[in-house]
């Protein structure tokens, strides 16, 4: 299966900031990734698919970009609401998995 | 509005079974494959087993496939996963969500809030 890993674990930074989330593939994986943003007690949402699309509802400071094995997922001015975890998933190959996770936290 | 809910999650003893449903609600859900993944405490989602709209293609991870088995019944909206033989490392709250993009290259575009196994003695 082809495993994710996303970094860094933990990103701590003020509202307003810019966040910048990694997640790498041991294989190509063209541009099937998906990004979830996940927060305690929450169902996961999802927030791009297809490496760069938006997925319904998903404000524009959410952006994502790569592709091959390096992805990025950028939220351009952090609001108090995206303190939370997110997780990358890959559907490039048989099962899909997933990242191990970043963690967002307010500074 | 789509919403999924999961239930029937508990407390189990090694070796048991336990049955979890998913009810939906907010789109046509005899037209969308469903998923189910989990969530060990303190750790990332990891896929269990998905099912294609008319229950016809299962697919599932290898930790559970011989113990879990997926099914569904359309006229009422529901999602199953009939666990057995359940182990502790089966202990996680589980997510029912549907299913985008093919059967075996899915995206989870909606998720309910899940329920809680626990496989203890």
């Amino acid at each position: 299966e082809v495993v994710l890993t996303q970094s860094p674990a933990t990103l701590s930074l003020f509202p307003g900031e810019r966040a910048t989330l990694s997640c790498r593939a041991r294989q190509s994986i063209v541009t099937f990734l998906a990004w979830y943003q996940h927060k305690p007690g929450q169902a996961p949402r999802l927030l791009i698919y297809d490496g760069s699309n938006r997925a319904t509802g998903i404000p524009a400071r959410f952006s994502g970009s790569g592709s091959g094995t390096d992805f990025t997922l950028t939220i351009s001015s952090l609001e108090p609401e995206d303190f939370a975890v997110y997780y990358c998933q890959q559907r490039a190959y048989y099962p899909p998995t997933f990242g191990q996770g970043t963690k967002v936290e307010i500074k | 509005e789509v919403q999924i809910l999961a239930s029937g999650g508990g407390l189990v003893q090694p070796g048991g079974s336990l049955r979890l449903s998913c009810v939906a609600s907010g789109f046509t859900f005899s037209k969308s494959s469903m998923t189910w993944v989990r969530q060990v405490p303190g750790r990332g989602l990891e896929w269990v087993s998905s099912l294609s709209d008319t229950g016809g293609s299962p697919y599932y991870a290898d930790s559970v496939k011989g113990r879990f088995t997926v099914s569904r019944d359309n006229s009422n909206n529901t999602l199953y996963l009939q666990m057995n033989s359940l182990r502790a490392d089966d202990t996680a709250m589980y997510y029912c969500a549907r299913q985008t993009g093919t059967d075996v290259a899915p995206y989870f575009d909606s998720w309910g809030q899940g329920t809680l196994v626990s496989v203890s003695s």
